[in-house]
């Protein structure tokens, strides 16, 4: 079954501790991106990557880093997370953002708590 | 820039009646549009896309939307509702420029009610 799944769904954790929230897709698509959703803002873009070792800034990128080392994983790091990191955070996907015509493929989220 | 409006944050409607959900963009050049659903603890789901071609676009369980050039508008319709629609709804925006990027409206929540 072709899917964006994401790790944890849910954690709760205090600030300055660092995290990782892992991303991996097994469609082969080249492009991913994680997105932030809080209320009343829609989903905002962090870092998104075009392909593998190719990463570039979104519209929120300060305090997360993202790598991509292999083509399925985009893991979302956050080195020291304060409280107003605290969202759903979404990864997404899509074949070839080359061609824009491909629509994005979404995680089921993850509920990031920082206290 | 590119931008996205969903003029309405809340729509609540009762089973059976029909639905609107607004929708406009704002891009100096030629767009793709989307809609998006989410369910309660859910990812995104494409509901259609507009591309080229024919305005008026089909897409899953029965939602359709047609795409205005000159209103620079992508409104959501479906004819008659089910309790199951209830979801939030993003529209999304994509002006095909060099930054690659796909920007979302802050959403709208459709409420059926029976």
């Amino acid at each position: 079954e072709a899917q964006v799944t994401q790790n944890p769904r849910y954690l709760i954790t205090v600030t300055g501790k660092k995290l990782t929230v892992t991303c991996s897709q097994n469609m082969n698509h080249e492009y991913m991106s994680w997105y932030r959703q809080d209320p009343g803002l829609g989903l905002r873009q962090i870092y998104y990557s075009m392909n593998v070792e190719v990463t570039d800034k979104g519209d929120v990128p300060e305090g997360y880093k993202v790598s991509r080392k292999e083509k399925r994983n985009f893991p979302l790091i956050l080195e020291s997370p304060s409280p107003n990191q605290t969202s759903l955070y979404f990864c997404a996907s899509s074949e070839n953002r080359v061609r824009r015509n491909q629509p994005q493929h979404f995680g089921d989220g993850t509920r990031l708590s920082i206290l | 820039a590119q931008s996205v409006t969903q003029l309405d944050s809340q729509v609540p409607v009762f089973e059976e009646a029909p639905v609107e959900l607004r929708c406009n963009y704002s891009s100096s050049v030629s767009v793709y549009l989307f809609w998006y659903v989410q369910y309660p603890n859910q990812g995104l789901q494409l509901l259609l896309k507009y591309l080229s071609g024919s305005t008026l676009v089909k897409g899953i369980n029965g939602f359709e939307a047609e795409f205005n050039k000159s209103q620079t508008s992508f409104h959501l319709r479906k004819p008659s509702v089910h309790i199951s629609d209830t979801a939030e709804y993003f529209c999304a925006v994509d002006s095909g420029g060099s930054n690659y990027k796909l920007t979302f409206g802050k959403g709208t929540l459709l409420t059926v009610n029976p």
